[in-house]
């Protein structure tokens, strides 16, 4: 089975930072990659797909890149609704795996 | 849009079997194209994901689980189920129905996730 790992598991950002989380997965998944933002209380919410793909409706500051077994999601200027915790997913073979979540705190 | 929406107890006890229901709105089951998911996430954890169910009946689920579990899909009443026998405290935790990319590999993401039902394990 593949497995995601992400890091770093916090950060500590402020209002208009720059923001970035690395997943790395365990074997080459060429781009087969989905990143999630999940708000306490509430289901995960499909932000990035296929590495760099932004999902209908979601904010262009978030931007995804990387190939292979290293990905990027950058927040590019954090927004006050940015504050939540971040996963990656590999969508290419089957169990799907998750990275063990990022959460954006503020500073 | 589309919409999913688990029901099920939210108490279970030790040994019995953890059963929920997803119902789907906005999106014909039937039609095709996705997988129907569940997945759980431990209080205060990360994501796990549990298994699928297609709009054939056809079943894949996680190594970790797949002796406990069985799935199933409804086409008429546009919904899906699962079923986990033997609970432990181990299955307490926040399950989750999504709709999943079904094309190809590369696709298998979640689009659509219902809003999650809290399930406690205790006698």
């Amino acid at each position: 089975d593949i497995q995601m790992t992400q890091s770093p598991s916090s950060v500590s950002a402020s209002v208009g930072d720059r923001v970035t989380i690395t997943c790395r997965a365990s074997q080459d998944i060429s781009r087969w990659v989905a990143w999630y933002q999940q708000k306490p209380g509430k289901a995960p919410q499909l932000l990035i797909y296929a590495a760099s793909n932004v999902q209908t409706g979601v904010s262009s500051r978030f931007i995804g890149t990387g190939a292979g077994t290293d990905f990027t999601l950058t927040i590019t200027y954090l927004e006050p609704e940015d504050f939540a915790t971040y996963y990656c997913q590999q969508a290419s073979t089957f169990p799907p795996a998750f990275g063990g979540g990022t959460k954006v705190e503020s500073k | 849009q589309v919409q999913l929406q688990e029901s099920g107890p939210g108490l279970v006890k030790p040994s019995q079997t953890l059963s929920l229901t997803c119902s789907v709105a906005g999106d014909s089951i039937g039609n095709g194209g996705y997988y129907w998911s569940w997945l759980r996430q431990h209080p205060g954890k990360g994501l796990e994901w549990i298994g699928y169910v297609s709009y054939r009946g056809t079943t894949y689920y996680n190594p970790s689980l797949k002796s406990r579990l069985t799935m199933s899909v409804d086409t008429s009443e546009n919904h899906f189920s699962l079923a986990l026998t033997f609970v432990t405290a181990a299955d307490t935790a926040l399950y989750y129905c999504a709709r999943q990319g079904a094309a190809a590999p590369g696709t298998y993401y979640f689009d659509y996730w219902g809003q999650g039902v809290l399930v406690t394990v205790s006698s």
